[in-house]
C-alpha cells in the first residue's frame, strides 16, 4: 500500500462526457502528479501540483484539466470524452516538488473505458 | 515524443537466472533514471535508481548500469524469482519529478 489512494477504480462511460479522477496523496506529500497510461503505452505525464499550484504540464488535453484542493487532494476533471481517452490515470505524490532526490508513491490508478 | 524506450515487450527467463532489462533514451539532458516495478491491479512501485553521475548502483539482487555515451541504461535481476514476475518500467527525469516512463517490459520468471 503506497498510501496513495485513487476514486473510482473502475469507471465506464460514453463519449461526449465528463468524469472527475480523485487522488489522495500520501500524508505529508505536497506534490501529486497525473500520468496516464494507454493500451501498450508508457506513462504519460500529464500534470503536476505542488502545495495547490500547478508546477508542471505535459502533454495534457486542452479537454483536460486538474487542481489540487487546500488539503492536498487533487481531481482530475476529463471532458467531452473520447473514445481514446481509455485509458488507465495514475495519480503519484511526493513530499518535494521538484527535487529528483527520491521517488514517485504511486496509486492504484483509475481505469476509465470510453464507449 | 518518446524520450524514453524499453525495445522488448517482454522476456522470459527462468529461475535463478539473470534477467536484464534494456532502456535507450534520446534527451541527453536526462540526468536521473529510476526503475519501477508494477504488478496487475497495482500502481507502480519504485525499485532502485542511478544518478547520471554514476554508472553502476546496486541493491540487492538489482543493479541498474548506466551507458551515457551510448544512453543506454539496463537493470540487472540476479538470480530471478518467480515474485520477480512483473511490468518494468525505466524512466527518466531532467532535475525534477517530472518523470518521462517506457512502455515497460513484462517479465515472467519460469519455475
Amino acid at each position: 500500500d503506497s498510501g496513495v489512494t485513487q476514486t473510482p477504480k473502475h469507471l465506464i462511460t460514453a463519449t461526449g462526457q465528463r468524469v472527475t479522477l480523485r487522488c489522495s496523496p500520501r500524508s505529508g506529500d505536497l506534490s501529486v502528479y497525473w500520468y496516464q497510461q494507454s493500451l501498450d503505452q508508457g506513462l504519460q505525464f500529464l500534470i503536476q501540483y505542488y502545495n495547490g499550484e500547478e508546477r508542471a504540464k505535459g502533454n495534457i488535453l486542452e479537454r483536460f484539466s486538474a487542481q489540487q484542493f487546500p488539503d492536498l487532494h487533487s481531481e482530475l476533471n476529463l471532458s467531452s470524452l473520447e473514445l481514446g481517452d481509455s485509458a488507465l490515470y495514475f495519480c503519484a505524490s511526493s513530499v518535494a516538488g521538484g527535487e529528483a532526490t527520491g521517488e514517485l508513491f504511486f496509486g492504484e490508478g483509475s481505469r476509465l473505458t470510453v464507449l | 515524443d518518446q524520450q524514453v524506450k524499453q525495445n522488448s515487450p517482454s522476456l522470459s527467463v527462468q529461475e535463478g537466472r539473470i534477467s536484464i532489462l534494456n532502456c535507450d533514451y534520446t534527451n541527453s539532458m536526462f540526468d536521473y533514471f529510476l526503475w519501477y516495478k508494477k504488478y496487475p491491479a497495482e500502481g507502480p512501485t519504485f525499485l532502485i535508481s542511478i544518478s547520471s553521475i554514476k554508472d553502476k548502483n546496486e541493491d540487492g539482487r538489482f543493479t541498474v548500469f548506466l551507458n551515457k555515451s551510448a544512453k543506454h541504461l539496463s537493470l540487472h535481476i540476479v538470480p530471478s524469482q518467480p515474485g520477480d514476475s512483473a511490468v518494468y518500467f525505466c524512466a527518466a527525469s531532467v532535475g525534477d519529478y517530472k518523470l518521462s516512463f517506457g512502455a515497460g517490459t513484462t517479465v515472467t520468471v519460469r519455475a
